[in-house]
């Protein structure tokens, strides 16, 4: 059962305009959530992250946003960027009672210029 | 710099030829762990140590093997590489392992098993 759903595979963007990427979970007892950027044949970085204290964070061009309720969170990237242009994954943690990060399949951005 | 090296890089095998990935980092992290990625898979979670000489499954552990016998090492072992293990294979680090899991990804090792 897949606890971290991303829901699209591909996204495209023009250049400037607001991308958002959507993240579903399904364990309530998630409490901490981050994305990661990959570009090809490069290990996955930290991009943001966001506890389940809060309903968003903001770092720069890109905010997180989490709605527990709907156990649903969203990446904004505003404005986009070629540079921009990776797989993204969310991921999430159980800090209380794991030690694993579960991750999404990713979300392949690609904005054009 | 601070990193996460991975070696090899590439490697093509055949079935039943033991081989090992192994993992360096140089931040004196204390949480490692291996993930593999697959398409339309996303990355899963292989196995991973919370530190030297604690080790514990992910999600997807079968035919791996590894070892934490020193800080900064935790190299992947296949005993007896079969196809459905080709993938390529992130090895990741973190200070220690808390809710806001940081990890620092190694650049990934690509591995063909015929």
């Amino acid at each position: 059962d897949q606890q971290v759903k991303q829901n699209s595979p591909s996204l495209s963007v023009q250049e400037g305009r607001i991308s958002i990427l959507n993240c579903d979970y399904t364990n309530s007892m998630f409490d901490y959530f981050l994305w990661y950027k990959k570009y090809p044949a490069e290990g996955p970085t930290f991009l943001i992250s966001i506890s389940s204290i809060k309903d968003k964070n903001e770092d720069g061009r890109f905010t997180v946003f989490l709605n527990k309720s709907a156990k649903h969170l969203s990446l904004h990237i505003v404005p986009s960027q070629p540079g921009d242009s990776a797989v993204y994954f969310c991921a999430a943690s159980n800090g209380a009672g794991s030690y694993q990060l579960t991750f999404g399949k990713g979300t392949k951005l690609s904005v054009i210029p | 710099e601070a990193q996460v090296t991975q070696n090899p890089r590439y490697l093509i095998t055949v079935t039943g030829k033991k081989l090992t990935v192994t993992c360096s980092q140089n931040m004196n992290h204390e949480y490692m762990s291996w993930y593999r990625q697959d398409p339309g898979l996303g990355l899963r979670q292989i196995y991973y140590s919370m530190n030297v000489e604690v080790t514990d499954k992910g999600d997807v552990p079968e035919g791996y093997k590894v070892s934490r016998k020193e800080k900064r090492n935790f190299p992947l072992i296949l005993e007896s590489p079969s196809p459905n293990q080709t993938s390529l294979y992130f090895c990741a680090s973190s200070p220690q392992y808390t809710g806001a899991n940081v990890l620092t990804f190694g650049a990934g090792s690509r591995l063909t098993v015929l």
